[in-house]
This record gives C-alpha cells, structure tokens and sequence, in this order.
C-alpha cells in the first residue's frame, strides 16, 4: 500500500524558478527519501532525511522533514530544464524495512 | 562501479514464451530488489533478496520466478504472462536492507502481446 502522496500531481514552471514539492505521509518512518525519474528510465536517489532530522541540503535540493505532521517537503531551487522528470518520495519504516513510494509528482521546467 | 546494469532494454514475448530479465551490480550491496512500474505510477515492489536469500514476496504470482546466483547477479524468469504485465521492471540494490537508499538500473520495458 502507498504511504507517501506528494502534492502537487503536476507542477508547471519557467527556467530559474524554485519549484516545491510536497509530500505526506501515515505512519512512522525512520527515514524518507526522494527519488527522481526521467521519462521511462530508472530512479535516482536524491536525498534521504531521517527521522531524527529536520532539514537536508544537496546542491540546489533542500529537503525539510516535520515529523509531528508527517510531511516533506523538496525545494529545487534555480530549476533547470534538465530538472524535467517525475518526483517520488519514498519513506522507509516498519519491521521489513521496505520503501514505500507516493504516486508522485510530475515536474516540467520550462525554458 | 556505482553503476545497477539491466538486460535486455526492451523485450516483446508472446504469452507462452519463457524470458529472463538479468541485472548486475559490482557495489558489493547485500540486498537487491525487482520492482514493477506501469505508466504513470510508483514502483511497486515485488521481491527482495537479502544476502542471496529470498526475503520479502509481495505476493507476486508464480509465473514470475526471481533467482540470486550470487551477491551481484539477479534474474528475474517468466513463463506463461499475461498482456496486462507489460510494465517497466526496474532492477535496484542497496548495502542492506535496513532503511537505505536504493540504486535503481535502467529497467527493462517488457511487452507481453
């Protein structure tokens, strides 16, 4: 079953733009991570924040993390156009320790 | 090598045909996983191999047999599947299981006519 749902669905922006993406989740994690997906490719890992975290920069990515509300949030900041692809966020908890992803977010930086 | 490789690209396969998908790491990750993906939607994980040994089976049907032959090598065999999975199948691995980020390879877009 899914955990996370990002927000929102789709995102539309111009070149040099920020673009914030969302992310909720149900149940306790150890730690969530964000992925991104070229168009019929492979996911690459982006970022992992965990639990005990609240905010995480890689380059132009900050990831911040409220546990209390069960939510995460990625910022790309100065968005490329190379930045088009799909977001997913995947949170990891629970006994077996598997990732479960959200529906995820579709990104298209205009140029 | 940071680098989770997938064979073949693409495949098309008739309903009685049998097929095997193949994916290498040269990491030295102990866990590796095989996931499904339709169009337009998340991964969904289907079985995860900790250590060579089968551990997680999303109760995936038996015309999908996984097989580890050793810490870098896993194949997916399937026999007797159906037009409805045709889907990417994405081959990823990690240092462990606990909780770690996954390294995805490039998938394998599988077409069952």
């Amino acid at each position: 079953s899914q955990q996370g749902e990002e927000d929102p669905q789709a995102l539309s922006i111009q070149e040099g733009e920020n673009a914030t993406m969302n992310c909720s989740y149900k149940t306790s994690i150890n730690n969530l991570q964000w992925y991104r997906q070229n168009s019929g490719r492979g996911l690459v890992h982006l970022i992992l924040i965990r639990s005990n975290e609240r905010e995480k920069h890689s380059g132009r990515l900050r990831v911040t993390l409220d546990t209390s509300k069960k939510s995460s949030s990625l910022l790309i900041t100065a968005s490329r156009a190379a930045d088009t692809a799909s977001y997913f966020c995947a949170t990891a908890g629970g006994a077996n320790s598997k990732l479960t992803f959200g529906k995820g977010i579709t990104l298209s930086v205009r140029p | 090598d940071t680098e989770v490789t997938q064979t073949p690209k693409h495949l098309v396969m008739g309903m009685t045909n049998k097929k095997s998908l193949k994916c290498e790491q040269h990491m030295g990750h102990r866990a590796m996983y095989w996931y499904k993906q339709k169009a337009k939607k998340p991964p969904e994980l289907m079985f995860v191999y900790s250590y060579e040994k089968l551990s997680i089976n999303e109760s995936v049907p038996s015309r999908f047999s996984p097989e580890c032959p050793n810490s870098s090598l896993l194949n997916l065999h399937l026999h007797a599947l159906q037009p409805e999975d045709s889907a990417l199948y994405l081959c990823a691995s990690s240092q462990g299981v606990a909780y770690n980020e996954q390294f995805f390879g490039p998938g394998t877009r599988l077409t069952v006519l």
